[in-house]
């Protein structure tokens, strides 16, 4: 079974610049995530889709973050305009459906993409 | 706010020795999750406890959860060089919320 594919896997960008990451889920995983990975620290969602809707974007800055999954498969997380405190490792995450009640889903991460701001 | 704490930050081991991590929830969790990330890798999915005192074992990994709910511990039993990585429990808080991990290194 491939993994959770994402793309570019490194960027490199001067602050004020826009930045997209792409993701592709497992196959047949309906939910998929965002996370930011701040060295030294543990990963912070930033956004949850169900399918193609949001479930939970509270954490996301949405004055310079965007993320979409139009067709419910693969989605993108764009950044724009990028600040210096963005750098930092921006993991992708499906789960797959029919989580039991009190149970949390699985996480099955990305390589992630290592994104640093000059 | 909610958070998820652990503790130790980082500790340096040899082969051979145990290793523990704690983590400690602000609130009484549903449900806890641990999971690995090797240098340089993604966090990769260990196990997921759901009882008030539950202990589960994998090989010579020991995950235990709290009376209460609001903490949890993983315990290596003599440590191996493949053990390398940052361990990372996460709680469903007001979201899935992870610690800030402990770095284990195991010297040969």
């Amino acid at each position: 079974e491939a993994g959770v594919a994402q793309s570019p896997r490194y960027k490199i960008i001067e602050k004020r610049q826009s930045v997209a990451f792409w993701c592709n889920p497992i196959s047949g995983h309906a939910t998929l995530y965002w996370y930011q990975q701040i060295l030294g620290q543990g990963p912070k969602l930033l956004i949850q889709f169900q399918n193609n809707g949001v479930v939970d974007d509270s954490q996301l800055p949405k004055d310079r973050f965007s993320a979409e999954r139009l067709k419910g498969v693969d989605s993108t997380l764009k950044i724009q305009p990028a600040k210096l405190e963005d750098s930092a490792v921006y993991l992708c995450a499906s789960s797959p459906p029919g989580g039991l009640a009190g149970l949390t889903d699985t996480q099955y991460f990305g390589p992630g993409t290592r994104l640093t701001v000059l | 706010g909610q958070q998820v704490m652990q503790i130790p930050q980082y500790q340096h081991v040899q082969e051979g020795e145990d290793f523990t991590t704690y983590c400690n929830s602000s609130t009484t969790l549903s449900n806890i999750q641990w999971y690995k990330q090797r240098p340089g890798g993604h966090p990769v999915f260990l196990i997921q406890l759901v009882k008030s005192g539950e202990v589960k074992k994998q090989k010579r990994l020991t995950f235990q959860f709290g009376e209460a709910k609001k903490n949890s511990s993983l315990h290596i039993t003599a440590t191996q060089t493949t053990d390398v990585g940052t361990y990372f429990c996460a709680g469903p808080l007001s979201t899935l919320t992870f610690g800030k991990g402990t770095m284990l290194l195991v010297s040969p």
